[in-house]
């Protein structure tokens, strides 16, 4: 079974502070997903990075996959409550499966 | 609006009922995935139904099943319920290994 841990679990932040939140697995993924989440909704893709070491850019998010593509973090600049939500990290999917495995998340809180 | 429609967004019953929950994918998407959501266990993939067929089962009891209809909408049937079967549960789509599309989910309270 492949499991994704995400650290920290709570994040409480002032707007405009820095942050990084990390997804760690023992397991290789094909692919590995972010998403956020607001309550009472589900889940929204942020971004999918598929190469070791892979950077990508989204605004003020910078996503980052590990070389072995076994962990990804996320780097959020200057937070603003809007980026108030809980943040999900996904991989895969395996060979001959499409299933995603989810992280139980990072719920990020941004005070004004 | 994600695309996927999921009903109803609310549903309270009592111990040893059966519901059913409906989504309709996305247009053109032919997978279709379960997925059950609690405070301490997190996102738990349960079934994934590909065109019509069955493709993934995960950590779904006996008394849960899901079925994926000719137009590609798919039912998911929770019987004999128990508190501890209170959740949210949501439906995603996709196209073949791209992302997921997720609907806004259907809260359950088993009471």
């Amino acid at each position: 079974t492949q499991l994704l841990e995400q650290s920290p679990q709570f994040l409480s932040i002032q707007e405009g502070e820095n942050l990084t939140v990390y997804c760690n697995s023992s397991s290789v993924f094909s692919s590995l997903q972010w998403y956020r989440q607001e309550p009472g909704e589900g889940p929204v893709l942020l971004v999918t990075v598929v190469t070791g070491g892979e950077v990508k850019k989204l605004k003020r998010l910078t996503f980052q996959f590990g070389d072995a593509r076994k962990d990804s973090s996320l780097h959020i600049t200057a937070a603003q409550p809007g980026d108030t939500g809980l943040y999900l990290c996904a991989g895969g999917p395996g060979a001959g499966s499409y299933q995603l495995t989810f992280g139980k998340g990072t719920k990020l809180s941004v005070i004004p | 609006d994600s695309g996927v429609t999921q009903t109803p967004k609310h549903l309270i019953t009592a111990t040893g009922q059966r519901v059913t929950l409906r989504c309709s994918p996305r247009s053109g998407d032919l997978s279709v995935y379960w997925y059950q959501q609690s405070l301490d266990q997190g996102l738990q993939f349960l079934i994934q139904y590909y065109n019509g067929e069955e493709r993934a089962k995960g950590n779904i009891l006996e008394r849960f099943s899901a079925q994926q209809f000719p137009d590609l909408h798919s039912e998911l049937n929770l019987s004999s319920l128990e508190l501890g079967d209170s959740a949210l549960y949501f439906c995603a789509s996709s196209v073949g290994k791209g992302g997921y599309t997720f609907g806004s989910g259907t809260r359950l309270t088993v009471v």
